[in-house]
């Protein structure tokens, strides 16, 4: 049973340029998150993806940008980067259902380096 | 907004308890769950309490009070493996967003 996939692992760009990130959640699990960890800090909320919509979204200005797909993976967009943007970006899975044990299970994560 | 405040660093010995502490402030308030994350990993999921007092899953345990807006996590027989950052967030709101506190980093030493 595969976990919490993301790709790439590792990524260099520079100020202004468009950068993708991939995830495909754990089998079973409807329901994607993105957050943001920068160094020594604990992951930051970016938005949740359910049932292919933005359920809900953290203070991260409109350069972020997402979208899940009908297999439930989703992709992370941030557009403009900046500096600050770098940091290691994390998914994690689970299962929409609100009433339910809200367990993440989280990928490897990407580390992003802006130049 | 919701705020969580946890010791940035706590150091015990291999063998010893310890306890990490965490408060909180949030509305809409779900449940407190705690995670992992060693060095260049990812979080890993620990616990999670929804209602007040202690849950146990082998060496850890945690504890809840939801009147107090409090939880501790409990690290029991210590082992160098241990040693990682531990984090505690909070599940509020409609759909349950999970706010992560900014973490301890817990150092086990011989």
């Amino acid at each position: 049973d595969a976990g919490v996939t993301q790709s790439p692992t590792h990524l260099i760009k520079t100020r202004g340029q468009q950068v993708t990130l991939r995830c495909s959640p754990k089998s079973g699990h409807d329901t994607v998150s993105w957050y943001q960890q920068a160094l020594g800090q604990g992951p930051q909320f970016i938005f949740q993806y359910y049932e292919e919509e933005e359920r809900q979204r953290g203070n991260f200005p409109d350069r972020f940008s997402g979208h899940q797909f009908p297999n439930y993976s989703s992709e992370l967009n941030v557009n403009a980067l900046l500096l600050g943007d770098s940091a290691l970006y994390l998914c994690a899975s689970s299962l929409g259902r609100v009433l339910a044990k809200n367990i993440q299970y989280f990928g490897a994560g990407t580390r992003l380096s802006v130049l | 907004g919701q705020s969580l405040e946890q010791p940035s660093e706590v150091t015990a010995v291999e063998g010893a308890i310890v306890q990490i502490n965490c408060t909180y402030q949030t509305s809409g308030f779900y449940g407190l769950s705690w995670y992992q994350q060693h060095d260049g990993g990812a979080p890993t999921f620990l616990s999670y309490n929804a209602l007040d007092g202690l849950e146990e899953t082998g060496r850890f345990s945690s504890f809840l009070s939801r009147s107090d807006s409090y939880g501790y996590l409990l690290l029991q027989e210590l082992q160098m493996k241990d040693s990682a950052s531990y984090f505690c967030a909070v599940s509020s709101g409609g759909y349950q967003k999970v706010t992560f506190g900014t973490g301890t980093k817990l150092q086990v030493i011989p």
